[in-house]
């Protein structure tokens, strides 16, 4: 199966300018993830999809960042104005469930992709 | 909230030597506790999975243990190759929060040849 496509995977702009990163999941997966990784540390959560409906946005500056997935497939992640310490990989990650029930084995085993890296100057 | 540790932050070791990477999490109620890979500029892969009923996963070399009473978990690694060299990251997800997980900061692993 194809893995999860993630876009652009590296961009450099400076302080207060904006950019957008986009993301595909595997097919049939319902949840989707965006997490930020910053140089040298563990992935963080920004923000979970459940289909087309946030689960999760405790963690994400709703000030700069912002985050959408239309038809409960494809999802962008947005930054705006965009700050020095923004400078990270952003990874989008999928997995066929996000719940907690009584789910098939592996179904909570979350696929990422290659991450965007973002360097803000 | 769960918080996840992972000591050491870096490991060097020589060929063929077994090895045992440590996780440990703060929240007993954990719902499953999945170990990835990560090479340098790439993504991560999941190598194993343990579900809260679960106490350990094997796939090939590699063996993970979880111990919900003391809130740890560890990754062995038998008969290490210099392939196997990365970063090990351990995270957790509770029973609030399901697939949503925590991830430790990473064992970064070397294996000399």
């Amino acid at each position: 199966e194809a893995g999860v496509a993630q876009s652009p995977r590296y961009k450099i702009i400076e302080k207060r300018q904006s950019v957008a990163f986009w993301c595909n999941p595997i097919s049939g997966h319902a949840t989707l993830y965006w997490y930020q990784q910053i140089l040298g540390q563990g992935p963080k959560l920004l923000i979970q999809f459940q289909n087309n409906g946030v689960v999760d946005d405790s963690q994400l500056p709703k000030d700069r960042f912002s985050a959408e997935r239309l038809k409960g497939v494809d999802s962008t992640l947005k930054i705006q104005p965009a700050k020095l310490e923004d400078s990270a990989v952003y990874l989008c990650a999928s997995s066929l469930d996000g719940g907690r029930g009584q789910v098939p084995s592996g179904a909570n085993v979350l696929t990422f992709g290659a991450g965007s890296r973002l360097t803000v100057l | 909230k769960q918080e996840v540790t992972q000591i050491p932050a870096a490991l060097s070791v020589p060929e063929g030597e077994n090895l045992v990477l440590n996780c440990s999490f703060t929240d007993s109620a954990i719902y499953n506790l999945q170990w990835f890979r990560q090479d340098p500029g790439k993504g991560l892969t999941s190598l194993l999975l343990i579900q809260s009923s679960q106490r350990e996963q094997t796939s090939g070399r590699l063996n993970a243990s979880l111990d919900k009473s003391s809130g740890r978990s560890t990754l062995y690694i038998a008969a290490s190759q210099p392939g196997d060299s990365a970063t090990y990251l351990c995270a957790g997800g509770s029973e609030t929060s399901g697939s949503r997980l925590t991830f430790g900061e990473g064992t970064q692993l070397t294996v000399n040849p």
